[in-house]
C-alpha cells in the first residue's frame, strides 16, 4: 500500500515570509498528525485531525501556525509569517482509526528559515 | 501518559542481539508500551508494542518486567540497517492516540 505523501521534501524561506506542507495519508486512515521535530530531539505533536475535525491543537502556536483538513483525507500546514526557530522537520502521520495507535509517518518536509 | 527514561545511546556489533532498555516507572495499568525507531531522514516507524506479556513479531520482541517498571527491546540479528534512534513510548489504551516522543536511543550497528 502507498504510504504517507508529503511535499516539499525541502524549502529554504527567509524569516517573516509564509510556507505551506501538504500531506497525502494512507488511504482510508480517517487520523491524520502533523509533528515538528527540531535536530536532536524527538517528534512533537502539533495538531490531531479526526476525519476533518480537530481533536488536538493545544501545542499549536496558533498566532503563526494553522492547519486544515477540508475533506478528511489530505491536509495542509501554514507558518506565516516564519521564524528561525521554526526551522525543523515537519512530519506527517495518519492511523487507521483514533485509538488505533499505529501511526505511520511521511517522511517529512525539512524547513530551513534564514 | 508515563514518562519514559531511555540511554542516550547504545553501541550494537552486526549479527549480534541488540537489547535496548527503557524505564517506565510511573507507568500506570492501562498503559502499553511503545516503540518506534527512526533511520536517519526517515520519519518514524512503528516496530512493537505490549501491555504486559512479551511480544514478538517480524522485527522486534518485547520483554516487559512483571511489575511493568522496565521493558526491553531486542532486536535479535542487528544488522547495519538497524542504526536508527529508538523510541519508548508509553501510552494509555484507547487514547487519542498522541504519541510523545522522548529523545530515544541512537543504536548504532557496527560491522
Amino acid at each position: 500500500e502507498a504510504g504517507v505523501a508529503q511535499s516539499p521534501r525541502y524549502k529554504i524561506i527567509e524569516k517573516r515570509q509564509s510556507v505551506a506542507f501538504w500531506c497525502n495519508p494512507i488511504s482510508g486512515h480517517a487520523t491524520l498528525y502533523w509533528y515538528q521535530q527540531i535536530l536532536g530531539q524527538g517528534p512533537k505533536l502539533l495538531i490531531q485531525f479526526q476525519n476533518n475535525g480537530v481533536v488536538d491543537d493545544s501545542q499549536l502556536p496558533k498566532d503563526r501556525f494553522s492547519a486544515e483538513r477540508l475533506k478528511g483525507v489530505d491536509s495542509t500546514l501554514k507558518i506565516q509569517p516564519a521564524k528561525l526557530e521554526d526551522s525543523a522537520v515537519y512530519l506527517c502521520a495518519s492511523s487507521l482509526a483514533r485509538g488505533q495507535t499505529e501511526a505511520f509517518f511521511g517522511q517529512g518536509t525539512r524547513l530551513t528559515v534564514v | 501518559d508515563a514518562k519514559t527514561t531511555q540511554p542516550p545511546s547504545m553501541d550494537c556489533a552486526e549479527g549480534r542481539a541488540a537489547n535496548l532498555p527503557c524505564n517506565h516507572s510511573t507507568i500506570s495499568g492501562n498503559e502499553y508500551v511503545y516503540w518506534y525507531r527512526q533511520i536517519h531522514s526517515q520519519g518514524p516507524q512503528y516496530i512493537i508494542h505490549g501491555l504486559k506479556n512479551n511480544e514478538t513479531n517480524e522485527m522486534a520482541s518485547l520483554i516487559i518486567t512483571e511489575d511493568r517498571k522496565s521493558s526491553t527491546l531486542i532486536l535479535p540479528h542487528a544488522t547495519l540497517r538497524d542504526t536508527a534512534v529508538y523510541y519508548c513510548i508509553s501510552l494509555k489504551g484507547g487514547s487519542q492516540g498522541n504519541l510523545i516522543f522522548g529523545k530515544g536511543t541512537k543504536l548504532s550497528v557496527k560491522p
